[in-house]
């Protein structure tokens, strides 16, 4: 089966930086997303990763470790507009996406 | 860049009617096209795999009588709901993949809300 793990919910202050970890276990893996959505919205992406190591793409960077299973999304300068369900995705095998059940973010002024 | 359309964006309908969604690929081919379902504060989860000329893959627990998918272009992927019930109401995405990219990126589309009275 597919497993993955994010937290439910996390609170940050505007300009503070958050770290959303994803740990998976799933029936194959060929990449991980991580995708934003807003409430009634569709995901938007923001990374791939594929090999491990650190991806940077301005204000967020995501990290990939393959043997742990685990990835984090990481938000620089956080903005009140950032407040949104972060989705880690893997690839499987059949080089179909599994979601994680999504990390709800806060931004405080 | 890719964009994803879906209509409608929400829809009311009563028991025991059929609905249909579609997802078209507005600037690029897609062959293969994905259908997720996702309640409220929860995942999206994968339904379907559409797949252009051929039948849609429907994945374990999903009921291919009750979920008709038709990929009849490059372009257009249909989601039939039919008979739906209030257990159906939910948000419905289709993504797709661009058949001349060779990545697992997918474009999702912007969601259709059902609600079944």
């Amino acid at each position: 089966g597919q497993n993955i793990d994010q937290p439910t919910e996390m609170t940050a202050t505007e300009g503070a930086i958050v770290q959303i970890n994803c740990t998976y276990q799933t029936s194959g893996f060929n990449g991980l997303f991580w995708y934003q959505q807003h409430a009634g919205e569709a995901p938007t992406f923001l990374s791939y990763n594929v090999l491990d190591g650190l991806e940077e793409k301005g204000r967020f960077s995501s990290f990939l470790s393959r043997s742990k299973g685990y990835s984090y999304l990481l938000l620089k300068e956080l903005q009140m507009k950032d407040s949104a369900s972060y989705l880690c995705a893997v690839v499987r095998g059949d080089y179909k996406l599994s979601f994680g059940a999504g990390t709800t973010v806060t931004v405080r002024a | 860049g890719a964009v994803v359309s879906q209509h409608p964006s929400w829809v009311i309908c009563k028991s025991g009617t059929s609905v249909k969604i579609e997802c078209r690929s507005l600037d690029f081919q897609a062959t293969t096209m994905f259908w997720y379902r996702q309640f409220p504060k929860q995942s999206l989860m994968l339904m379907a795999t559409s797949n252009e000329g051929s039948k849609a893959t429907y994945e374990q627990g999903v009921e291919k009588d009750k979920f008709l998918i038709n990929h009849a272009s490059l372009t257009l992927s249909t989601l039939t709901v039919t008979s739906a019930h209030p257990e159906d109401s939910s948000f419905y995405i289709c993504s797709a993949r661009d058949t001349g990219v060779d990545n697992n990126e997918q474009f999702f589309g912007p969601g259709t809300r059902l609600t079944v009275l």
